[in-house]
């Protein structure tokens, strides 16, 4: 059974840091572009950012590129978002995503979600 | 970056009528590479549709996407309890993006 447990999430002030986690189980982590995609309170989904299998290319939406980051440890079978410089409107929940077989990188839609993790960024 | 566009924003029926959902995009979505989503209050959202018209494992054959181009839908043939939810629609033929859901509520 595939299974994204993630961790990582809480209250911050605005421009400071946090690290979300995601691990894996269920499937073989290695071979599959993993994502991030965020939800702000009663609103809709947002992609955020994608990995690809090695880690070697990864690309991210406008609204945070240079201040998140994206990596993964396949030898943990570990996803990671480095958030820095945090603001009021990356208020959200964060969902880690596994890739569908549909699609090509970096483009894809996901077929298994993470439970969700809540960033809150004071102001 | 592709618009989807969803109608309607609430669409109020009963359990075992028939449920119509539209997404439509600012551009052509070639290959027909467009998902469709269901979502429950607090849950991640659970992938139902794939490549405009195929079901994801496990999801019931009530639920059937059609369309090209710019335009799409999902339809319910019978609505169930449990699939009183928010649906989006998603394009991943360029850089992700999702519609702003359709919200299918109790009447």
């Amino acid at each position: 059974e595939v299974e994204l447990v993630q961790s990582g999430g809480g209250l911050v002030q605005s421009g400071g840091s946090l690290r979300l986690s995601c691990v894996a189980s269920g499937f073989t982590f290695s071979r599959y572009a993993m994502n991030w995609v965020r939800q702000a309170p009663g609103k809709g989904l947002e992609w955020v950012s994608v990995i690809s299998t090695t880690g070697d290319s990864t690309y991210t939406a406008d609204s945070v590129k240079g201040r998140f980051t994206i990596s993964r440890d396949n030898s943990k079978n570990a996803l990671y978002l480095q958030m820095n410089s945090l603001r009021a409107e990356d208020t959200a929940v964060y969902y880690c995503a596994k890739r569908a077989s549909s699609g090509y990188y970096p483009n894809n839609c996901y077929d298994y979600w993470g439970q969700g993790t809540l960033v809150s960024v004071s102001p | 970056e592709i618009v989807l566009t969803q109608s309607p924003a609430t669409l109020s029926l009963s359990p075992g009528e028939r449920a119509t959902l539209s997404c439509r995009a600012s551009q052509s979505i070639s290959d027909s590479f467009l998902a469709w989503y269901q979502q429950k209050p607090g849950q991640a959202p659970r992938l139902l549709i794939y490549d405009a018209s195929s079901r994801a494992t496990g999801i019931p054959d009530r639920f059937s996407g059609s369309g090209s181009g710019t335009d799409f839908t999902l339809t319910i043939s019978r609505l169930e309890p449990e699939d009183f939810a928010v649906y989006y629609c998603q394009q991943y033929v360029s850089s992700p993006t999702f519609g702003q859901g359709t919200n299918v509520e109790i009447k």
